[in-house]
């Protein structure tokens, strides 16, 4: 299985920053990476796949990036809906494996 | 809008059969644009995908899981559903329901249900 590693795992931040989440594949997944959000007792909602694309509703302030192995999220300017938890998801080959998550918290 | 609800017993004995159905509402289930899915989340953990049905019974599981779970479609009802037999306390998690999208781009979960806790404890 491909093993999908996040960091950090959790951060701190304020509104208005930028927020950089990393996820890093054990081997090569050629852009194949999904982004979610989920919120306390709520279900993840799909933010970007193909590593980059923005699903449809998907705020602009919301950015995928990388390649080969190591991939981003980027929140260019946090807003207070988006305290949240993400998770990165590979599709490159099966079984789809998820990272652990990264808990964006209030400073 | 299409909805997704799970349903079944929030607690399961160890060595019994976890049983859950996904009721899908706002669209049809016998469609070939979509696979429909189990995904699991433990207390405090991540994800992980337990297996995927296609409208026509084709099925796809993961391979740490596949000698217990067994995923079935019932078209009619417009539910699929999930069984996981020999279950013990690390199956307690949040179980969730979603429609899996297969294109040249993506191969994700588009849609969900809220998710139902299933604890596994005598």
């Amino acid at each position: 299985d491909i093993q999908m590693t996040q960091s950090p795992s959790s951060l701190s931040a304020s509104v208005g920053d930028r927020v950089t989440l990393t996820c890093r594949a054990s081997q090569a997944i050629r852009n194949s990476l999904v982004w979610y959000q989920q919120k306390p007792g709520k279900a993840p909602k799909l933010l970007v796949y193909a590593a980059s694309r923005l699903e449809s509703g998907v705020p602009s302030r919301f950015s995928g990036g990388g390649s080969e192995t190591d991939y981003t999220l980027t929140i260019a300017s946090l807003q207070p809906e988006d305290f949240a938890t993400y998770f990165c998801q590979q599709y490159h080959s099966a079984p789809h494996t998820f990272g652990q998550g990264t808990k964006v918290e209030v400073k | 809008q299409l909805q997704l609800q799970e349903s079944g017993p929030g607690l399961v004995k160890p060595s019994e059969t976890l049983s859950l159905t996904c009721t899908v509402s706002g669209g049809s289930i016998n469609t070939n644009t979509y696979y429909w899915a189990w995904i699991r989340q433990p207390p405090g953990k991540g994800l992980e995908w337990i297996g995927s049905i296609y409208y026509s019974g084709t099925t796809f599981y993961n391979p740490s899981l596949k000698s217990r779970v067994t995923i079935s479609i019932d078209t009619s009802r417009n539910q699929f559903s999930l069984n996981l037999g020999s279950v013990t306390a690390t199956d307690t998690a949040v179980y969730f329901c979603a429609r899996q999208v297969i294109n040249p781009y993506l191969d994700g979960f588009d849609i969900w249900g809220q998710g139902t806790a299933v604890t596994v404890s005598s």
